[in-house]
């Protein structure tokens, strides 16, 4: 089965500060996703990464993969308080019958402290 | 559109009740996740569907869970009888096999006292 691992599990950072976050995965994909989910809250859809070293910015997120390597990366530029909360990935084993199933990372929660 | 519309939001039930849940997906979309979060086990897909068919129900934890998309707007998951360990937040999804990824419900969150 294929696993995905994330890390750190838990980030406590400060503002203003530079930080990754990593997604390790085992088996060959090019497709990985990255949610957001708040506290008590739905997941939310931030980037689709969809080829090999593919690259999507928004804000002061910016996530990337390398294929060949299983992994992607999201980093976290000047965090800011707003952005505390927890990132999932996702990779896409579309598997034998070619249906988009997902597996999750356990979740890195991040806490931007002021 | 109103993305995936999931009910309740909230369900306190008695342990031995039945409890249903249900998802309506995006319009379109021809595949159905359901997923259960908990603290101790995070995200777990029990089941999901493509064209309102099962493919995939080796996450459903045990025979009191079932699950069935009668049609392409509409499914439930049903739990007989309930357990206190059964208390989650219960997530349902929705894509299009296009690899845009998931959108996901607001999710139900299930208490058995």
């Amino acid at each position: 089965e294929l696993k995905v691992e994330q890390n750190p599990l838990f980030l406590s950072m400060q503002e203003g500060k530079n930080y990754t976050i990593y997604c390790n995965y085992s088996t060959t994909s090019d497709r990985l996703y990255w949610y957001r989910q708040d506290p008590g809250k739905s997941l939310e859809s931030l980037f689709v990464l969809l080829s090999n070293g593919a690259v999507k910015q928004e804000g002061r997120l910016m996530a990337s993969l390398d294929t060949k390597a299983r992994l992607s990366t999201l980093h976290i530029t000047a965090a800011v308080h707003d952005l505390s909360a927890t990132y999932f990935c996702a990779v896409d084993d579309r598997g034998e019958y070619n249906f988009n199933k997902f597996y999750f990372g356990s979740g890195t929660k991040l806490n931007v402290k002021p | 559109d109103a993305g995936v519309i999931q009910s309740p939001r909230h369900e306190v039930t008695e342990m031995g009740q039945e409890v249903t849940l249900r998802c309506k997906p995006i319009s379109g979309h021809n595949s159905l996740f359901w997923y259960r979060q908990t603290m101790m086990r995070g995200l777990e897909l029990l089941i999901y569907f493509n064209n309102n068919v099962p493919i995939d129900d080796s996450g459903m934890p045990e025979d009191r869970f079932s699950a069935k998309m009668p049609n392409a707007s509409f499914s439930t998951l049903k739990i007989q009888p309930s357990e206190p360990r059964d208390s989650a937040v219960y997530f349902c999804a929705s894509s299009f096999s296009s690899g845009d990824g998931y959108t996901f419900g607001s999710g139900t969150r299930l208490t058995v006292v």
